[in-house]
């Protein structure tokens, strides 16, 4: 079945870079997304690639895509104290409306 | 931009009722609605999906006569938590998708629900 996969934790220092890592297993997924969860709170779609790019970029956030290791990647350029929040990582197969999840990045922003 | 009003936000029950959880799209139709569960510190689970007019499709696991879903017209879904137990204490997030945008961003949550049962 999908399986989507993320690493728990990444501590940043304010105003570096944060990259998010994740794997996925669905070879069919069309689109895959990231998306932002802020404490008691639902979630934000941040932004979203179609499978077939390589590269999105959305001012801070740029998105990679490596299809054939399964491998998204979010980098959130110049990270703020408002950036601290849970990341997760989502994918869409071709033959399923439904959206797998990925267990979460929880991000902390250090002075 | 397409907003999903979840309510109640925080609601609190005695073991053994029922509770009702609502999810409106308020600008858009949503043919589909999807509930989630989230355990604290973890991700979301799917519980179910919801198409209008018919019966949910319900992800394994998950009991259908206790979490009963109904999705009577195009802008609400509810999920009703039945005989309600401490273990079904968690946070609940509905989602819609919208029609006509495939899945280019055509998925928008509620702020989700969190139901503690005493």
């Amino acid at each position: 079945g999908e399986d989507v996969e993320q690493s728990l934790f990444l501590s940043v220092r304010e105003g570096d870079s944060s990259v998010i890592n994740c794997t996925y297993t669905d070879s069919s997924s069309t689109y895959l997304y990231w998306y932002k969860q802020e404490p008691g709170a639902g979630l934000q779609l941040l932004t979203y690639i179609f499978s077939n790019m390589d590269m999105k970029q959305d001012q801070r956030l740029t998105v990679l895509l490596n299809k054939k290791d399964k491998h998204l990647s979010l980098r959130i350029a110049d990270t703020q104290t408002g950036d601290s929040a849970i990341y997760f990582c989502a994918e869409r197969g071709s033959s399923a409306s439904k959206i797998i999840f990925g267990s979460g990045t929880r991000l902390s922003i250090r002075p | 931009g397409a907003v999903v009003s979840q309510h109640p936000s925080r609601v609190i029950c005695k073991s053994g009722t029922s509770v009702k959880i609502e999810c409106r799209s308020l600008d858009f139709q949503a043919t589909t609605m999807f509930w989630y569960r989230q355990f604290p510190k973890q991700s979301l689970m799917l519980m179910a999906t919801s198409n209008e007019g018919s019966k949910a499709t319900y992800e394994q696991g998950v009991e259908k006569d206790k979490f009963l879903i109904n999705h009577a017209s195009l802008t609400l879904s509810t999920l009703t938590v039945t005989s309600a137990h401490p273990e079904d204490s968690s946070f609940y997030i509905c989602s819609a998708h919208h029609v006509g945008q495939g899945a280019l961003g055509g998925y928008t949550f509620g702020s989700g629900t969190r139901l503690t049962v005493v």
